[in-house]
């Protein structure tokens, strides 16, 4: 199995600025035939089901804000809120679908500082 | 719109199998994978595994022996029993499905289904 670990496991930032998670997964989640990287973002509230953000490790989903970015490539991979609003506040996951089992990270909490 | 809508039971006793069902609206089973996901109470994901619409079935290696999922085209509704359960598999049961008839990541979600394994 691929494993996806995420850091940090929590972290609080004010209003406006700038949050940054990271996620490493254990092995290349590059698909062979396309080159792309096969790594999602999700974004999940209390009480609700995740919430796509970023699929192919860039590519933002249809309605996501543009402060929502995802980089990184390989094993790599970054989420990065480029100006943290109240509503932003949740639990993030990645996921590798390069290889089955399907796998996630094991969250990373955001707060407001 | 697609919609999913999980069902079935919310309290299961150890050792018996948990059955849930997603009904699929605003669009059909046909063409596409459909997975089931699970959030054990403050916890992770944990991908179950896939059925597309023909029957064809992918499971998580960690359930593969406690695990079947099925599908009836005709209701637009696929289902998940894992048996032997014991406490450790008390979860929120998601099902889930792509943006399109690819193995990609999950783009749509039942709002989820808390089932408790407890005497």
């Amino acid at each position: 199995d691929i494993v996806m670990t995420q850091s940090p496991d929590s972290l609080a930032v004010s209003l406006g600025e700038r949050a940054t998670i990271n996620c490493k997964s254990s092995q290349s989640v590059v698909f062979s035939s396309s080159n792309g990287n096969y790594l999602a973002w999700y974004q999940q509230k209390p009480g609700q089901p995740p919430k796509v953000l970023i699929y192919r490790a860039s590519t933002r989903e249809s309605g996501v804000p543009d402060r929502f970015s995802g980089s990184g490539s390989g094993t790599d991979f970054t989420l990065t809120i480029s100006s943290l609003q109240a509503e932003d506040v949740a639990v993030y996951y990645c996921q590798q679908y390069n290889s089955f089992p399907w796998t996630f990270g094991q969250g990373t909490k955001v707060e407001i500082k | 719109q697609v919609q999913l809508q999980e069902s079935g039971p919310g309290l299961v006793k150890p050792s018996e199998t948990l059955s849930l069902t997603c009904t699929v609206s605003g669009g059909s089973i046909n063409g596409f994978y459909w997975s089931w996901i699970r959030q054990p109470p403050g916890k992770g994901l944990e991908w179950i595994g896939y059925i597309y619409y023909t029957g064809n079935t992918n499971y998580n290696p960690s359930l593969k022996s406690r695990v079947t999922i099925s599908v009836d085209t005709s209701k637009d509704q696929f289902s998940l029993k894992l048996s032997s359960v014991t406490a450790a598999d008390t979860a929120v049961y998601y099902c889930a499905r792509g943006p399109r008839g690819q193995l990609v990541h999950f783009a749509y979600w039942g709002q989820g289904t808390l089932v408790t394994v407890s005497s």
